[in-house]
């Protein structure tokens, strides 16, 4: 069984940083692509960033370019995304996802999902 | 760059056929065929309905569907079943190797 648990969201200051885990099981993590994607409260999704199989591919919405940092460890079946100088307008719920046909940077369908790590921008 | 427009809401009755619209431009949905589908109830992850315009995952049933033409993807669900209220989003690949979502569609069952 496919599971995306993740982990590192909470309540932080505008400007300041936070590191969102993703722990992947149930499939060859390496073989995939993987995604973050974001829902502000009662708001619709966004895509935030996708990186490749071998990490040589990555991709960032315009909104937390130059901001974000997404990685991943293959070794420990973990994508992470290293969130720096947060805004208000960043508080979402951050979900992590599979992409649905491989390991390289294109297509974007997520046909697996975590249930979410909860990040509030707020002083 | 903007959202893909959708319409904020649809409604249908049991057993109707209802379409969901999902309008970009030339760079993303006209471009690509990779639209594709995505249905969230409340509380819940989104569940992956359609891809690539028109084809369903394995366990999604076949009264849903998918098409496009030009700048403009479609979302069809016949057989409206009462589970099938949620709100719905379509998502496109784009000319920048970026992913558009849409705005996003609250689909009631009256």
């Amino acid at each position: 069984e496919v599971q995306l648990v993740e982990s590192g969201g909470g309540l932080v200051q505008p400007g300041r940083s936070l590191r969102l885990s993703c722990a992947a099981s149930g499939f060859t993590f390496d073989d995939y692509a993987m995604h973050w994607v974001r829902q502000a409260p009662g708001k619709g999704l966004e895509w935030v960033s996708g990186i490749s199989w071998n990490s040589g591919s990555i991709g960032y919405a315009d909104s937390v370019k130059g901001r974000f940092t997404i990685s991943r460890d293959n070794a420990k079946n973990s994508l992470y995304l290293q969130m720096n100088s947060l805004r208000a307008e960043d508080t979402a719920l951050y979900y992590c996802a599979k992409d649905r046909a491989g390991g390289t940077f294109e297509g974007f369908s997520f046909d697996y999902w975590g249930q979410g790590t909860l990040v509030t921008v707020s002083s | 760059q903007s959202a893909l427009t959708q319409p904020a809401s649809v409604s249908g009755s049991p057993g109707q056929s209802i379409t969901i619209s999902c309008t970009g431009t030339s760079s993303d949905v006209g471009g690509y065929n990779y639209v594709s589908w995505y249905q969230q109830h409340p509380g819940k992850a989104p569940k992956l309905m359609i891809y690539e315009v028109s084809n369903r995952p394995s366990g999604v049933p076949d009264r849903f569907s998918g098409s496009k033409s030009g700048n403009t993807a479609s979302l069809t669900i016949s057989g409206l079943q009462a589970e099938d209220e949620a709100d719905y989003y379509c998502s496109s690949y784009t000319s920048s190797s970026t992913l558009l979502f849409g705005g996003g569609t609250k689909l009631t069952v009256l």
